[in-house]
């Protein structure tokens, strides 16, 4: 069965830092790309990161860039993303998503359970 | 403000047909796949609909997607009342280098 379990969320003070973690097992993780989407208290999703297979191509949504890095180890089949200078509207359930790879497109199918960060003082 | 326009709210009583639109541009819906997600209240969003119109086993035949253009839709069919749930539509943008979601839609059944 294909599964992604995401973990290290938590409450943190705005202005710090938070790393979060996603196993995934199930499938090739090697062969795959994959993304994080969150999505803040009763609103919509938000796609926040991508990183390519290889690692070798990542996005990262305008709101997060320069404070966010998305990595991956494909020996541990994991990825992570390190989030720093948090602000409160980073509060969200974050989730692990994988990505699908087209000649000329992309594609998003497996979600996890999500991982929960709240930013507050 | 979402980058893929979809309405906020719909509705339909069991065994009637429903649609949510979701309407983009030339660089995210009209040249990319749309793909449509089910959130059902408390849980994770989960695939629905793949490259436009393709259905992952062990979804229904009452769920199908389309697109014609800049635009995408996903109908239900035979409405249940299990089908009460956020949907959202979402699609690659190549101007942004960046996925891009529909606000999502809260179906509900009466």
């Amino acid at each position: 069965e294909v599964q992604l379990v995401e973990s290290g969320g938590g409450l943190v003070q705005p202005g710090g830092s938070l790393r979060l973690s996603c196993a995934a097992s199930g499938f090739t993780f090697r062969s795959y790309s994959m993304n994080w989407v969150r999505q803040a208290p009763g609103k919509g999703l938000e796609w926040v990161s991508y990183i390519s297979s290889s690692s070798s191509t990542i996005y990262y949504a305008d709101s997060v860039k320069g404070r966010f890095t998305i990595s991956r180890d494909n020996a541990k089949d994991s990825l992570y993303l390190e989030m720093n200078s948090l602000r409160d509207e980073d509060t969200a359930v974050y989730y692990c998503v994988r990505g699908l790879e087209y000649t000329s497109s992309k594609g998003m199918d497996v979600w996890g359970q999500g991982t929960t960060v709240s930013v507050s003082s | 403000q979402s980058v893929l326009t979809q309405p906020p709210s719909a509705s339909g009583t069991p065994g009637q047909r429903v649609t949510i639109s979701c309407s983009g541009s030339s660089s995210n819906i009209g040249s990319n796949y749309v793909y449509w997600y089910q959130q059902l209240p408390g849980t994770a969003p989960k695939l629905l609909i793949y490259k436009n119109n393709q259905r992952p086993s062990g979804v229904p035949d009452r769920f199908s997607g389309s697109k014609s253009g800049t635009s995408a839709s996903l109908a239900i069919s035979g409405l249940r009342s299990e089908d009460e749930a956020d949907y959202y539509c979402a699609a690659w943008d190549d101007s942004l280098s960046a996925w891009v979601f529909g606000g999502g839609t809260k179906l509900t059944v009466l």
